[in-house]
């Protein structure tokens, strides 16, 4: 069972929509969750962290945690073409005392005119 | 505030060959995480430096290795280089001592290619 999981997609919304991108773990203990966007050729850009069960907004971007589900969200409103990318997930997974920072293999997104 | 930086930004090896990389945390972080990532996968952790000693490591064999520098920059090393090793290698830098920042910066990555 991979330890992180996304959905590669690809996701195609239109312009102006919701676009939901979904994540699922592995291991109960995660405390720390990650969304980063990766442009064709870039590197990943961090859009938001998440660390308590709930809904965290910063702009036009909403994350959701459910850790008894195991199960972290990124919601993107009046979604651009600037947003067609794909989205990381990243948990940091517990090992040993310390961490090891887990990337899903991402969800690819296409925002249509 | 500068942001992470990397060098080079291509490099064309062969066969067992030894590459050596490096990265410039941004400023005030004190962690450097190095990944490799192929195409259409996510970034894969090959291990982190915290104040100039390995904390934590991915699954990668010996060959993989790396150093800190008091001033937090960091190398990846990687011997006996093989086809499979030609990959997007980013640096993340974070600051662990404080409360939730352990966010990460990424570099723009340095691109190996392995003939």
């Amino acid at each position: 069972q991979k330890e992180v999981e996304q959905n590669s997609g690809p996701l195609s919304v239109p312009e102006g929509a919701i676009a939901s991108l979904n994540c699922t773990y592995s291991d109960r203990g995660s405390q720390s969750f990650f969304w980063y966007r990766q442009y064709s050729g870039k590197s990943p850009e961090l859009i938001m962290s998440i660390y308590s069960n709930g809904d965290k907004e910063d702009g036009r971007f909403t994350a959701q945690l459910n850790k008894a589900s195991q199960y972290v969200s990124l919601l993107i409103r009046d979604s651009q073409p600037s947003d067609s990318a794909t989205y990381l997930c990243a948990v940091n997974i517990p090992s040993g005392g310390s961490y090891i920072p887990t990337f899903g293999r991402g969800t690819s997104l296409i925002v249509h005119p | 505030e500068t942001g992470v930086t990397q060098s080079p930004t291509h490099l064309i090896k062969t066969r067992g060959q030894q590459v050596t990389l490096r990265c410039s945390s941004q400023s005030g972080h004190n962690t450097v995480s190095w990944y490799q990532q192929a195409l259409g996968q996510g970034p894969q952790f090959i291990f982190q430096y915290y104040r100039e000693e390995e904390n934590g490591r991915g699954n990668f064999p010996p060959r993989f290795s790396g150093l800190q520098f008091p001033n937090y920059s960091s190398e990846l090393n990687v011997n006996a280089l093989e086809l499979d090793d030609s990959a997007l290698y980013l640096c993340a830098s974070s600051h662990l001592d404080r409360e939730s920042l352990d966010e990460q910066f990424f570099g723009p990555g340095t691109r190996l290619t392995v003939l």
